[in-house]
């Protein structure tokens, strides 16, 4: 069974510019949640779709969006970047919203230069 | 709203050495506890899960976790840890309601 896939790995963007991060959750799984890390702030919660709905939302500003698509996948888009911005994005799957835990991808590694 | 402490940022242990992460969480209704690690670079890997019956909990690499509901805490607990052990530890927890929160993270250094 493939796991949590995230796409691309590393990414290095401009300030000014945007992004788009993609996510392939489980096969099967409805849930998807997104979260920055950075090593001051620690794992930030983003927000989390299940079934093409957003149901959760973090504190970051409107330049942070997401969506769900029908098969699950999910992209999340950062406009404007910021230096700030410079973090790991992780994404992560669940069948039941979080409930029962969540499978994590590998991350992509955004550096805003 | 849920929350949940770490109180340990950084632990220090020598190989073949027991240790100890601590967590607690807030809330008194029924949860879900979990705890994960992260090696440099990586995404986070469940380590072991509370969901229900019996409060000793195994998970892989020999860690395990017991899970007290008068103290609401969820501590981590290994009796030899190993170099490879070195990496950053999250608890985390779920409720009724699907909120998941996770703590802050211990780093978690073993040394030769």
């Amino acid at each position: 069974k493939a796991g949590v896939t995230q796409t691309p790995r590393y990414l290095i963007k401009t300030r000014g510019q945007q992004v788009t991060l993609s996510c392939s959750p489980i096969s099967g799984h409805r849930s998807v949640s997104w979260y920055q890390q950075t090593p001051g702030q620690g794992l930030q919660f983003l927000f989390e779709y299940f079934s093409e709905t957003q149901r959760n939302k973090g504190n970051f500003p409107g330049r942070f969006s997401g969506r769900q698509f029908s098969n699950s996948r999910s992209e999340m888009n950062v406009s404007t970047l910021e230096l700030g911005d410079s973090a790991l994005y992780l994404c992560a799957s669940s069948p039941d919203g979080g409930r029962l835990g969540y499978t994590f991808g590998s991350g992509t590694r955004l550096t805003v230069v | 709203a849920q929350s949940v402490t770490q109180l340990d940022s950084q632990v220090p242990v020598f190989e073949e050495a027991p240790v100890e992460l601590r967590c607690n969480y807030s809330s008194s209704v029924s949860v879900y506890l979990f705890w994960y690690v992260q090696y440099p670079n990586q995404g986070l890997q469940l380590l072991l899960k509370y969901l229900s019956g019996s409060t000793l909990v195994k998970g892989i690499n020999g860690f395990e976790a017991e899970f007290n509901k008068s103290q609401t805490s969820f501590h981590l607990r290994k009796p030899s840890v190993h170099i490879s052990d070195t990496a950053e530890y999250f608890c985390a927890v779920s409720d009724q309601s699907q909120n998941f929160v996770f703590g802050p993270g211990t780093r978690l250094s073993v040394l030769p």
